[in-house]
């Protein structure tokens, strides 16, 4: 069975600074991963989508990496803000031959920034 | 719609009635899934549709969970004598095709934060 792990569970720092947050999978078959942002109230937004033949992601200031073979994610955040106030969730999609599986989700980085 | 509409936001229901979650996706999205999250708990899979129909039930979490689709649009979670353990939020996601792939990448509601006392 598919876990997904995300460190660390919690993340606090100044505004202004790069941050990473990190993401592991135990089975590498995936097919693709995505990084959602949960604002608290209300629901996921996906921020980036990596398929599984693929290194990496970028928009705007946020840049997602994929190893597969070692099972890892990382989102690096760049020159972070207020308002990149929120938890960040990581998810893998499995491929179940004749369709989608639904995400397989890690519990989450609750971030906050400091002004 | 512009986007994926869940009702009620809250329901509030004793133990031991049933309820009634709705989920209206996306216009012309033929896949919808269902997601649980509990408090302390990361987000659970509940259930897939691809049109009207669910491949695979074994993500409900108790047979008191069912799940509908109708015209290939609106959905229904329905829990039948609800139980304390069945207070988190669920929430609904619908994609354009039913496929890990950019035209499957999921959008979210806002979800219904269901509590029963």
């Amino acid at each position: 069975k598919q876990e997904v792990t995300q460190i660390p569970a919690a993340l606090s720092v100044p505004e202004g600074e790069n941050l990473v947050l990190n993401c592991s999978f135990t089975d590498s078959a995936i097919y693709n991963l995505q990084w959602f942002r949960q604002d608290p109230g209300k629901g996921l937004t996906s921020l980036l989508l990596i398929q599984s033949s693929q290194r990496e992601q970028t928009s705007g200031r946020l840049n997602a990496s994929l190893d597969k073979s070692s099972g890892r994610s990382t989102l690096y955040i760049a020159a972070s803000q207020p308002g990149d106030s929120a938890t960040y969730l990581c998810a893998v999609t499995m491929y179940s031959g004749g369709g989608a599986d639904g995400l397989t989700f890690g519990k989450g980085t609750h971030l906050i920034i400091q002004p | 719609g512009a986007g994926v509409s869940q009702s009620p936001s809250n329901k509030v229901t004793e133990k031991g009635k049933d309820v009634e979650l709705r989920c209206d996706p996306i216009s012309g999205h033929t896949a919808l899934y269902w997601y649980r999250q509990s408090l302390g708990q990361g987000l659970e899979f509940l259930i897939y549709f691809q049109g009207n129909s669910a491949p695979d039930k074994s993500g409900l979490p108790s047979d008191r969970f069912s799940a509908e689709r109708t015209g290939g649009s609106v959905s229904t979670l329905t829990i039948q004598r609800t139980q304390q353990e069945d207070s988190a939020v669920y929430l609904c996601a619908s994609s354009l095709v039913g496929l890990a792939g950019p035209q499957g990448i999921q959008y979210f509601g806002a979800g219904t934060r269901l509590s029963v006392l």
